[in-house]
């Protein structure tokens, strides 16, 4: 069964500094993989996705995530946070079975320590 | 760009009434959405797909009778918790897909049943 993995409860960065939030993910076949960030209360919003190509994926608010096939890993990655980045970050795989479903990781939470 | 909106954004009743929650697609229809659990510090669990016009297909271990959803047209979904009880309450998360953009989410709906 298709799973992503993301290891770390909670994530402490000074502002500033680069942050990664680690993901790795387990499925047969090629993924199509996805992070998303919730702040309090609020729904999720699309950070990325990876489908095909480029192994470094560009998204919103300044993110990147770095597709590692030899690692299964999905890493996010900021090089530089700000307060504002401090959410809870969810790794998600699309089922292989079914593409209208997405499976999501347990999330970590980032906090950016001014 | 594309917009859910979720109502009520919190909710507390009595137990043993019956709470529903709205999913409105503002500016796309959508033919499939999706309604999602979240119980603290947890990640979002899929209850089920909600399909225009058909029967919402569950996921293993959600009670359909106790998780009513309707689609009754392409831009709303309904999601009816009966006869709530206090392990009922949670945070509960609508999505919709307007293909072939990733998926975007309500802000969310806090249930508490005392």
């Amino acid at each position: 069964a298709q799973s992503v993995a993301q290891p770390e409860d909670q994530v402490n960065v000074a502002e500033g500094n680069p942050l990664t939030v680690k993901c790795t993910y387990s499925v047969s076949g090629n993924p199509y993989l996805f992070w998303y960030v919730q702040y309090p209360n609020r729904g999720l919003q699309f950070l990325l996705k990876y489908i095909t190509g480029d192994n470094l994926v560009k998204g919103s608010y300044g993110f990147e995530a770095e597709f590692n096939k030899s690692q299964t890993s999905f890493h996010l990655k900021k090089p530089s946070a700000l307060v504002s980045d401090s959410a809870l970050y969810f790794c998600a795989v699309r089922d292989q079975n079914r593409d209208d479903k997405i499976i999501f990781g347990k999330g970590t939470r980032l906090h950016i320590l001014p | 760009g594309a917009v859910v909106s979720q109502h009520p954004s919190w909710v507390i009743c009595k137990s043993g009434t019956s709470v529903k929650i709205e999913c409105r697609s503002l500016d796309f229809q959508a033919t499939t959405m999706f309604w999602y659990r979240q119980f603290p510090k947890q990640s979002l669990m899929l209850m089920a797909t909600s399909n225009e016009g058909s029967k919402a297909t569950y996921e293993q271990g959600v009670e359909k009778d106790k998780f009513l959803i309707n689609h009754a047209s392409l831009t709303l979904s309904t999601l009816t918790v009966t006869s709530a009880h206090p392990e009922d309450s949670s945070f509960y998360i609508c999505s919709a897909r307007r293909t072939p953009r990733p998926l975007h989410f309500g802000n969310g709906t806090r249930l508490t049943v005392t």
